[in-house]
């Protein structure tokens, strides 16, 4: 079956350490999103991307950087900008634009060592 | 700007009974409306799509959504509430969510 994987499942980073968090999808999507979700406030974009080799930023993005080298996949690096790491990220994607239904991964849970 | 508010952040009801979620939205044009179910250290699951085509629409699980434009809402129902339907809701649009509501079932 077609969808999309995210790992780790759970993730811990030290102080000043940047960790890339991997999202691939096999369902041949154009589009691919990246959310934090924390307690309360609902899921929040980071960066979004409609063709490969190009994303833009979210609402939240800064702190955090993505690449699209290929259609598949889409990952996000938390750098150590990010002062407040802790979080659900999600990513997701669709057919080609946003206003589709949406396919999500399991998520990564981030903590801070 | 597009925005998508849900009303409440907790619903509680008795097993059995109706369950109403409510979600309202922002748009300068005629949007496509989804709602999600999340459950504990998962990612979301589609339950239905509003797509502009039949204003009431039926999802998975018994669920159903009507599109109000006059309202600008999209609230989610059920006629009758199971214990598996505790979860999370989302609803959404575009690259905007809610901030979601937190469905319990008591038995």
């Amino acid at each position: 079956d077609g969808g999309i994987t995210q790992s780790p499942k759970y993730l811990f980073r030290k102080e000043g350490q940047n960790v890339t968090l991997s999202c691939e999808q096999n369902l041949n999507h154009d589009a691919m999103y990246w959310y934090r979700q924390d307690p309360g406030q609902g899921l929040r974009l980071i960066y979004y991307s409609q063709i490969v080799n190009d994303f833009q930023k979210g609402d939240i993005a800064e702190g955090y950087s993505v690449s699209r080298e290929k259609k598949e996949s889409f990952p996000l690096t938390v750098t150590s900008a990010q002062k407040n790491p802790t979080a659900f990220y999600l990513c997701a994607s669709t057919r080609d634009s946003p206003g589709q239904p949406q396919h999500f991964g399991d998520g990564t849970r981030l903590s801070i060592l | 700007a597009q925005s998508v508010t849900q009303l409440d952040s907790h619903v509680s009801v008795s097993e059995g009974t109706p369950v109403l979620l409510r979600c309202n939205y922002s748009s300068s044009y005629s949007p496509s409306l989804f709602w999600y179910v999340q459950h504990p250290n998962k990612g979301l699951q589609l339950l239905l799509k509003y797509t502009s085509a039949a204003t009431l629409v039926k999802g998975i699980n018994g669920f159903e959504a009507e599109f109000k434009k006059s309202e600008t809402s999209f609230h989610l129902t059920k006629p009758s509430a199971h214990m598996s339907d505790a979860a999370e809701y989302f609803c959404h649009m575009g690259m905007r969510f809610g901030a979601g509501t937190r469905l319990t079932v008591k038995p």
